[in-house]
């Protein structure tokens, strides 16, 4: 595709319940990070992937936060039991020659 | 690795020039400079590599610092079209391939 894409746009959670957001980077690109952005914050690392090896899961929050790129293109971000404090927008980015690519994010909002 | 923005706000008329500021007491391989609009994610708009370095795209131009700690993003001549959230993005020297965003500044252009 012409851009990084990410879906669902918007996703409303009760407490307790898994989600899963995908994103979609664009074609060939090695890299992909996930970011979670909290409401008037700048977003903040979550993990890194380099084709399907996951090199970096520093910035998970919790192990209640998993994510996957098992082919090497499409990732999925899971929460599990989430919590209202997990309410942010997730942004997906995609790199290639160090500049980074994002997509429009998946706002979760969790009641 | 914290990276402080500065101004949080900046509300300008049509035509007048801003500038932001970033700095923190970390050093970075690299910073960026990004743009948000709401309901997106950050659209790139200047990267910086090397210390010291100036750069511009049309009408924006940013420089990194000698010490690589510190950034400024110009803008001249404002349209209402760029309004929005601006960030600083940094790569940490030594968190790999990670990007720290500042807090972001939101302008405002009044016609």
């Amino acid at each position: 595709g012409a851009g990084v894409s990410q879906s669902p746009r918007y996703k409303v959670a009760k407490r307790g319940q898994d989600v899963a957001l995908r994103c979609d980077p664009i074609s060939g690109h090695v890299s992909l990070f996930w970011y979670q952005q909290a409401l008037g914050q700048g977003p903040e690392f979550l993990t890194y992937f380099q084709n399907e090896a996951q090199l970096d899961k520093s910035g998970l929050p919790s192990d209640r936060f998993f994510a996957e790129r098992p082919e090497g293109s499409v990732s999925t971000l899971k929460i599990q039991r989430t919590q209202k404090e997990d309410s942010a927008v997730y942004l997906c980015a995609s790199r290639t020659q160090g500049i980074g690519f994002f997509g429009p994010g998946t706002r979760l909002t969790v009641l | 690795q914290l990276l402080e923005q500065s101004p949080q706000f900046l509300s300008i008329q049509e035509g007048e020039n801003l500038t932001v500021y970033c700095n923190s007491s970390s050093v970075f391989s690299s910073l960026q400079w990004y743009r948000q609009e709401p309901g997106e994610g950050p659209v790139l708009l200047i990267a910086l590599y090397k210390a010291g370095e100036l750069t511009s795209n049309g009408r924006l131009t940013a420089q990194f610092g000698i010490t690589r700690k510190d950034s400024f993003l110009n803008i001249s001549a404002s349209i209402p079209s760029d309004v929005g959230i601006y960030f600083c993005a940094g790569r940490p020297e030594t968190s790999g391939s990670r990007l720290t965003f500042g807090e972001g500044t939101q302008l405002t252009v009044n016609p």
